[in-house]
């Protein structure tokens, strides 16, 4: 089946580590993302990727950090410089570059902190 | 103004009942519009595209306003089921960067 996969389902995190976030998808899908969201919040963007070994800051980048090696991976560090860490993360995936598609999301991971 | 304003309920309606969520966009370039919903602790889901001529799909039922920059979703013969939060998606104009905004959602719940 085809789709995305995020691991691990619950993380957690002591203070001054890092720890990565796995997100894994095979829908052939050029654009990855990921959002943070708190309780009771809107999904708030990290960083997104449009294309292979290229990637970009959302809107609260600080703390974090992505790779994007493969075109089917984009794993997210949370760095020890986070220090609000606790949320629901969320990677998505859309077709292309640009254009009005929509977005598939992964079914999420919850990071706690220690 | 935020880019995306949704009423965040909670909407609170009987079984059966009809109900609708607006949600206001400030960007008048934006390009393609979407419904979301989103269960307690799960992913968001796509629940609808919203088309400029309106869209229907079973109970559910979306209309884009351009000229006052909304999209509305209407839900008819509330279920049970129904209850959950309604985000709504706005994508920007085409070219450059493509980033959808997200709106912080809509609570329903449908009681009996």
């Amino acid at each position: 089946d085809g789709g995305i996969t995020q691991s691990p389902k619950y993380l957690f995190r002591k203070e001054g580590q890092n720890v990565t976030l796995s997100c894994e998808q095979n829908l052939n899908h050029d654009a990855m993302y990921w959002y943070r969201q708190d309780p009771g919040q809107g999904l708030r963007l990290i960083y997104y990727s449009q294309i292979v070994n290229d990637f970009q800051k959302g809107d609260i980048a600080e703390g974090y950090s992505v790779s994007r090696e493969k075109k089917e991976s984009f794993p997210l560090t949370v760095t020890s410089a986070q220090k609000n860490p606790t949320a629901f993360y969320l990677c998505a995936s859309s077709p292309e570059q640009g254009g009005s598609e929509t977005q598939y999301f992964g079914p999420g991971t919850r990071l706690l902190v220690l | 103004r935020k880019e995306v304003e949704q009423d965040p309920g909670p909407f609170n309606v009987p079984e059966g009942a009809t109900v609708a969520f607006n949600c206001t966009y400030s960007n008048s370039a934006s390009q393609s519009f979407f419904w979301y919903r989103q269960d307690c602790r799960k992913e968001p889901k796509l629940l609808m595209s919203v088309y400029s001529s309106g869209n229907e799909d079973g109970r559910f039922t979306a209309q884009l306003n351009r000229a006052s920059q909304y999209i509305s979703l209407l839900i008819r013969d509330s279920k049970l089921s129904d209850s959950a939060t309604y985000l709504c998606v706005v994508n920007p104009a085409s070219g450059g960067s493509y980033i959808p905004t997200f709106g912080r959602g809509t609570s329903l719940i449908v009681h009996p």
